[in-house]
C-alpha cells in the first residue's frame, strides 16, 4: 500500500523557516517524480514545487521561487521542503504528492497533509 | 501562462447527472491533459479522472471526463448522483514551464 507520511508542520514566525519532510513507503520511491502541493484554510489547492526521481529537474511555483527549496533522499524514501522567509500567505497544508506518467502526468497519491501557520 | 476557472458551488438531486466546467482562459484545451480531483471535507485529494478522460481503477464509471475547443474548456460529468459524491471538486493541468495549475475548485452539493 502507497503511504505518503508528512511531518514538520508548525506554527513559526514571519520571516522565520521551517523544514517539511514526507516518508513515503509502499512503492519503489527512487522510480517517481514528487510534488509539493499546498491548501491555505478555506482554499483551493496550489501547487508548489516538483522534482524529478534522480532530482536532476526541479520547478517551483513563482510564489516560492528564491524561498523554498525541494530535496530528496532516495536511500531514505523521504522527500524534504525547506521554507525560508515564510509569509503570512504562506500558511497553508502542504501535500507531498506522487507524480505518474501515462499518456500526460498526473497527481495519483496524496499524503494526510502537514499544516504550517505562519504567524507573529 | 494560463487560469482554469470553475463555478464556485453547484447543486444537484439525487439520481440525476451534473456537469462541472473548467475553462482554459488562454491556449487551446487540448495542448496539455486535464485531471479532476476530488476532496471530501477533512480528507486529502484523490483523482477521478486523469488525461482528460481516463479513470483510475476503483472510480465508478458514473465519472466521465471531456475536453471542448469550441468553449475551450474541460467537463466532468457525474451520473446518478449520490450523496457520497458531495464534495470539492479540482480540475488541474500543467503550463508550458511544466509548472501545476489548479481551477479554483466546485463545491457539489447533493440534495
Amino acid at each position: 500500500e502507497v503511504q505518503l507520511v508528512e511531518s514538520g508542520g508548525d506554527l513559526v514566525q514571519p520571516g522565520g523557516s521551517l523544514r517539511l519532510s514526507c516518508a513515503a513507503s509502499g512503492f519503489t520511491f527512487s522510480s517517481y517524480s514528487m510534488n509539493w502541493v499546498r491548501q491555505a484554510p478555506g482554499k483551493g489547492l496550489e501547487w508548489v514545487s516538483y522534482i524529478t526521481s534522480s532530482s536532476s529537474t526541479i520547478y517551483y511555483a513563482d510564489s516560492v521561487k528564491g524561498r523554498f527549496t525541494i530535496s530528496r533522499d532516495n536511500a531514505r524514501n523521504s522527500l524534504y521542503l525547506q521554507m525560508n522567509s515564510l509569509r503570512a500567505e504562506d500558511t497553508a497544508v502542504y501535500y507531498c504528492v506522487r507524480t505518474v506518467y501515462g499518456s500526460g502526468r498526473h497527481f495519483d497519491y496524496w499524503g494526510q497533509g502537514t499544516l504550517v501557520t505562519v504567524s507573529s | 501562462n494560463f487560469m482554469l476557472t470553475q463555478p464556485h458551488s453547484v447543486s444537484e438531486s439525487p439520481g440525476k447527472t451534473v456537469a462541472i466546467s473548467c475553462t482554459r482562459s488562454s491556449g487551446s484545451i487540448a495542448t496539455n491533459y486535464v485531471q479532476w480531483y476530488q476532496q471530501r471535507p477533512g480528507s486529502s485529494p484523490t483523482t477521478v479522472i486523469y488525461d482528460n478522460n481516463q479513470r483510475p481503477s476503483g472510480v465508478p464509471d458514473r465519472f466521465s471526463g471531456s475536453i471542448a475547443s469550441s468553449s475551450n474548456s474541460a467537463s466532468l460529468t457525474i451520473s446518478g448522483l449520490k450523496t457520497e459524491d458531495e464534495a470539492d471538486y479540482y480540475c488541474q493541468s500543467f503550463d508550458s514551464s511544466n509548472h501545476g495549475v489548479f481551477g479554483g475548485g466546485t463545491k457539489l452539493t447533493v440534495l
